[in-house]
């Protein structure tokens, strides 16, 4: 069975700072795809960034990008110059090859960014 | 992004009664899912749907729980009837292809008393 793990219950930074936010999976399936979410005050989760297990370069969008160490079953999420409206539940997740889009999510880190 | 609508946003029914939850997804997307989120925990995977049937669902989608998207209109998740344990906020998502990324909606909170 799939795992997802984020230890970082929550992480507080000053705006314009960078952050990166852990995560460790765990499958047994040797094509996967990894992504992490955002979870809003309102409750509305956004799709933000996506790593396919086969691809070697790391994912980058807009000021989000992502450290992806396959040996190590690790996806971390970095987010540079961070401003306040980045305060948010980030969720990691993942979903293995086959099924359909069956996805296993992590248990979330609070990002709290301050002025 | 893509916006992925749910109705209602906020439900609360007493135990034992029906309660449907609608979701209006991208529009030229095929494939829905329902997700489960317990208050301060991560969601969980209740059910996907394509072409009219039920792909997969997992333990949590219990048989008081249905899909169904009638006609191409809401895709809608039905308890019947519901539990204190139903108590959630319920994700509705969709997909363009089995292996596209996710689109959620707001979710619709829901509250057994």
């Amino acid at each position: 069975a799939q795992k997802v793990t984020q230890t970082q219950t929550s992480i507080s930074v000053v705006e314009k700072t960078t952050v990166t936010m852990d995560c460790v999976y765990e499958t047994r399936d040797s094509s996967y795809f990894l992504f992490w979410y955002k979870q809003t005050a309102s409750g509305e989760i956004v799709f933000l960034i996506r790593q396919d297990s086969y691809k070697k370069e790391n994912a980058t969008v807009g000021h989000y990008s992502l450290n992806f160490q396959k040996p190590k079953s690790s996806i971390g999420l970095i987010i540079t110059a961070t401003q306040i409206e980045d305060s948010a539940v980030y969720f990691c997740a993942m979903r293995n090859d086959s099924g359909y889009n069956k996805l296993t999510f992590g248990k979330g880190t609070v990002l709290l960014v301050s002025p | 992004g893509p916006k992925v609508l749910q109705i209602p946003s906020h439900q609360i029914i007493d135990m034992g009664q029906m309660v449907t939850l609608n979701c209006d997804p991208v529009s030229n997307h095929l494939y829905f899912y329902w997700y489960k989120q317990i208050l301060g925990q991560q969601m969980e995977f209740l059910v996907n749907f394509y072409n009219g049937k039920v792909m997969e669902k997992s333990k949590l989608f219990k048989d008081q729980f249905s899909v169904e998207r009638p006609d191409g209109s809401y895709f809608t998740l039905k308890i019947q009837p519901t539990a204190l344990e139903d108590s959630a906020v319920y994700f509705c998502a969709s997909s363009s292809g089995s292996g596209n990324t996710l689109y959620f909606g707001e979710g619709s909170r829901l509250i057994v008393v």
